[in-house]
């Protein structure tokens, strides 16, 4: 069936605007991942979902990022006020549950520019 | 705090040969390691996974608490090898099994 996909697949923005970032996971796929990859902090983890509730916001970079789940499907991670230090891809992964036991499926990723 | 190192960005071999890719880990816990791959152009996909002790693609990489590593090996590198290897690590009974990444090591075969 169809991996994690994620749109859009490159975004320019300008420094202050919203951004919006989606992903849809592997259907039937409970957990869900957001992680970043930038050249100075290497991949990091952001936030992760289990359903559509976020048990674990740690790792997001400040309160001008924040993700959504709905319908236990679809997540959205939304940075507002963007930052040049914003600029990474955005990676999506999704897996059948929430324990190491079960493999987590990586997006192709977004690219962010901030300008 | 839960930590990955990989101290070798890049790594260059020639077809044929041995490779290591070194990683290391510092987690006050049970961890579960992995070893991701990145090909040029692909998604992120995992390669192997420790728990499971089992080869793919003829690496493989097992898990050495003494000290605190997982590297991965192969006897004979192939040139369709060459990628970018991420070492990642999970806390064990943590909820949300987040991954924790090293920094990444480039790997080149040359023929």
């Amino acid at each position: 069936g169809a991996g994690v996909s994620q749109s859009p697949s490159n975004k320019v923005t300008e420094k202050g605007k919203d951004v919006e970032l989606r992903c849809d996971p592997i259907s039937g796929h409970t957990a869900l991942y957001w992680y970043r990859q930038s050249l100075g902090q290497g991949l990091e983890f952001l936030i992760y979902f289990q359903g559509n509730s976020a048990p674990d916001k740690s790792g997001l970079p400040s309160d001008r990022f924040s993700a959504e789940r709905t319908g236990g499907s679809v997540s959205t991670l939304t940075i507002q006020r963007t930052q040049q230090e914003d600029s990474a891809v955005y990676l999506c992964a999704s897996s059948l549950d929430w324990t190491a036991d079960y493999e987590q499926y990586f997006g192709p990723g977004t690219r962010l520019t901030v300008t | 705090a839960q930590r990955v190192t990989q101290p070798e960005k890049l790594l260059s071999v020639f077809k044929g040969a041995p490779v290591e890719l070194k990683c290391n880990y510092s987690y006050s816990g049970s961890p579960e390691l992995f070893w991701y791959v990145q090909y040029s152009r692909q998604r992120l996909q995992l390669l192997l996974r420790h728990i499971s002790r089992e080869s793919i693609k003829g690496f493989t990489a097992d898990l050495n608490k003494g000290e605190t590593s997982f590297h991965l090996k192969k006897p004979f590198a192939q040139e369709e090898d060459s990628a970018m290897y991420y070492c990642a690590l999970s806390g064990r009974g943590n909820a949300g099994n987040m991954l924790t990444f090293g920094g990444g090591t480039r790997l080149m075969v040359k023929p």
